[in-house]
């Protein structure tokens, strides 16, 4: 099993350009969330997923599109990056709720 | 929705002592509590979790303690070594206001374990 796999591990960005975050899991699990992770503020939920073909938002959602077209996967879309974007960004997935997560290596986002 | 405050955000203690985090929550419904331990540069990994039917789970050097009536609950860990040092997170989810079941973190404590 890989776990939960994310692209790219690290990503410079102009304002105003767009980009697709990737996530994959090999573990059958449901449920499948990004966060994003800022210094001293822990980590906020963006978008969420509790299976193939329903999405919802999070506490931090503007600016993101999620789709889950497959169990497996899971992509975070930018619409058109601002330099509050500026974070890491993690996907998650569990088995379903009040499981233990299994956390993405990250992705680091800089936008210029 | 459901809120998680976490204290101390940063705490430093000798190598050998104990160290406690402590966190509360808002939503009396969440049944579910996780404790991650993210090292530098890394990502969140679990190192523990509770469920609200059990008040004390423990695992080598690690326990965690649950008040429901209070709504807190904490992390301990014993003989602390320097490998411990990291950032914690403690997690709620489960309740009724909690998106999806989803979970929400606390801000995090800096433990520092000085040799």
């Amino acid at each position: 099993n890989a776990g939960v796999t994310q692209t790219p591990k690290f990503q410079v960005l102009k304002t105003g350009q767009s980009m697709t975050l990737q996530c994959a899991q090999d573990m059958n699990h449901e449920y499948m969330s990004w966060y994003r992770q800022d210094p001293g503020m822990g980590l906020r939920l963006i978008h969420y997923s509790v299976g193939a073909g329903i999405t919802d938002q999070g506490e931090v959602p503007n600016g993101y599109n999620v789709s889950r077209s497959t169990t497996e996967d899971f992509p975070l879309r930018l619409l058109s990056a601002a330099p509050s974007q500026t974070s890491v960004y993690f996907c998650a997935s569990a088995l379903s709720s009040n499981y233990g997560y299994t956390f993405g290596s990250g992705t680091r986002l800089t936008v210029v | 929705g459901e809120n998680v405050e976490q204290h101390p955000s940063t705490l430093s203690v000798q190598e050998g002592d104990s160290a406690v985090i402590k966190c509360t929550y808002s939503d009396s419904a969440s049944n579910y509590f996780p404790w991650y331990k993210q090292e530098l540069g890394k990502r969140p990994q679990l190192i523990i979790d509770i469920r609200s039917n059990v008040g004390e789970k423990k695992d080598q050097r690690i326990a965690v303690t649950l008040n429901k009536t209070a709504k807190h609950f904490s992390l301990h860990i014993t003989e602390t070594q320097p490998e411990d040092s990291a950032v914690y997170f403690c997690a709620a989810s489960g309740g009724q206001n909690n998106a999806g079941n989803m979970l929400t973190f606390g801000g995090g404590t800096r433990l520092m374990v000085k040799p």
